[in-house]
């Protein structure tokens, strides 16, 4: 069966420091991948998307960027942490193929930045 | 444009009743809908979804939601609520107008009191 990891599941940054949060799905192959942030224990946002290695998608313009350097690793990163980057992050993944696959997401990384 | 509405932000129900939360959708093909359930500090967990066939449709922990083509809605819906199910619910929809990512909806907080 497939499964999700994600880590790590939360941690406090400063402002300025740097930010790295890593995603591996197991059990399949060529996944579609995704990062969301949840903000305010409510509204899903999208942040990025994978169909392939060096295939990123961004949705929004942000201080945050997203890395695939192998098929089912998935990391997300910052150079620099702002305070509005704080929040209820989410990986996920889905089998490629049709609009009626259904997305799959790990337990989420809390990041507090101070 | 695609979207998906959840117009209760809160249902409260006692432990034992039945149990509905209302999604309303608006697609401009064929809908592919999906319902989601968040505990506190967790990742979603997936828990049916609509793609074709029987309108109701049945998923885990239970649950079910009825496809109703001329309401454009897909309510998730339970016999008989326990205290267990207190969690936020997510529905969401497939835009297939464009890159195909998952619309979500704000979120239902359902609240089950013993």
């Amino acid at each position: 069966s497939q499964t999700i990891h994600q880590w790590p599941a939360t941690l406090v940054q400063p402002v300025g420091s740097p930010l790295s949060l890593e995603c591996t799905v197991e059990g399949t192959s060529n996944p579609n991948l995704y990062w969301y942030r949840q903000a305010a224990g409510r509204g899903l946002q999208l942040l990025f998307y994978s169909i392939g290695i060096d295939q990123i998608s961004s949705e929004v313009p942000q201080n945050l960027s997203a890395s695939r350097p192998q098929d089912r690793q998935f990391i997300l990163s910052s150079k620099k942490l702002l305070l509005s980057d704080s929040g209820f992050y989410l990986c996920a993944w889905s089998a490629t193929g049709g609009p009626g696959n259904t997305i799959y997401f790990g337990e989420g990384s809390w990041l507090t930045v101070v | 444009a695609q979207s998906v509405a959840q117009p209760e932000d809160q249902v409260n129900v006692a432990e034992g009743n039945p149990l509905t939360v209302k999604c309303t959708y608006s697609v401009s093909g064929n809908p592919y809908l999906f319902w989601y359930v968040q505990y506190p500090n967790r990742g979603l967990q997936f828990l049916l979804k609509y793609i074709t066939g029987d309108n109701l449709v049945k998923g885990s922990y239970g649950f079910e939601a009825e496809f109703n083509k001329s309401q454009t809605s897909f309510h998730l819906k339970k016999p008989s609520a326990l205290v267990s199910d207190s969690a936020l619910y997510f529905c969401a929809v497939r835009d297939t107008d464009s890159n195909y990512q998952l619309i979500w909806g704000a979120g239902t907080k359902l609240i089950i009191k013993p």
